[in-house]
């Protein structure tokens, strides 16, 4: 197993337009984990999935974030009409059942750039 | 609201030495503690972790100290090698790791 994979590495949008990101975890790990980081901070909580059911969500996920775990493995992100404030580093991480101490496996990273 | 909050931007440090890195939070429901090291252009990658029934752990030249009453956690890296320059991030949770708050990060620099 390779890790926690990303796809696209970067993507560059224009305001308005949608874009989706996929994230394929360790195999073995049955939760997944979406955080967002801006410039300067600490990556932010979006969503949280144990196989295929979202048991979390941050009030950070407006209404234009949408999340799916189909079958309980690789996971999308897809955001709705792009603004600016959105772009960002969207991470995405899996872990066991005991990630709080184990420790998330994070992927490199999705860099979305609104323009 | 920044729950957890790492004050120092940045720490150089000369190799071979002692590097502290120092975390507060302010959410006394927080029971989980990790730290990652993150490299340019990578994901964050975990370090050590540690709950709140313990005061310190340790993991090769890294261990994490925990004072609750302080609501303050720290990561002592000794002996500091260069390859160990990195932003480094503590973050916290008030269950079972569901969700983690991060802090801004504090970039080390080991000096050769």
């Amino acid at each position: 197993d390779t890790g926690v994979s990303q796809n696209p590495r970067h993507k560059i949008t224009k305001r308005g337009q949608n874009v989706t990101f996929r994230c394929d975890p360790i195999s073995e790990h049955n939760r997944l984990y979406w955080y967002r980081q801006t410039l300067g901070q600490g990556p932010e909580f979006l969503t949280y999935f144990q196989n295929e059911a979202q048991l979390e969500k941050s009030r950070l996920l407006s209404d234009r974030f949408s999340a799916e775990r189909p079958k309980g493995s690789f996971s999308t992100l897809e955001i709705q009409r792009t603004e600016q404030g959105d772009s960002a580093m969207y991470l995405c991480a899996s872990s066991g059942p005991t990630g709080w101490k184990d420790g998330y496996t994070f992927g490199s990273g999705t860099r979305l750039t609104v323009v | 609201d920044q729950q957890v909050k790492q004050n120092s931007p940045s720490l150089s440090v000369q190799e071979g030495r002692i590097s502290i890195l120092n975390c507060d939070y302010t959410n006394s429901m927080f029971d989980y503690f990790l730290w990652y090291k993150k490299y340019p252009a990578e994901g964050p990658t975990f370090l050590i972790s540690i709950s709140s029934i313990k005061d310190k752990n340790e993991d090769g030249r890294f261990t994490v100290f925990l004072n609750k009453s302080a609501k303050h956690l720290s990561l002592h890296i000794v002996p500091s090698q260069p390859g160990d320059s990195a932003v480094y991030f503590c973050a916290a949770s008030p269950n079972t790791g569901n969700q983690f708050y991060f802090g801004t990060g504090t970039s080390l620099t080991v000096i050769p």
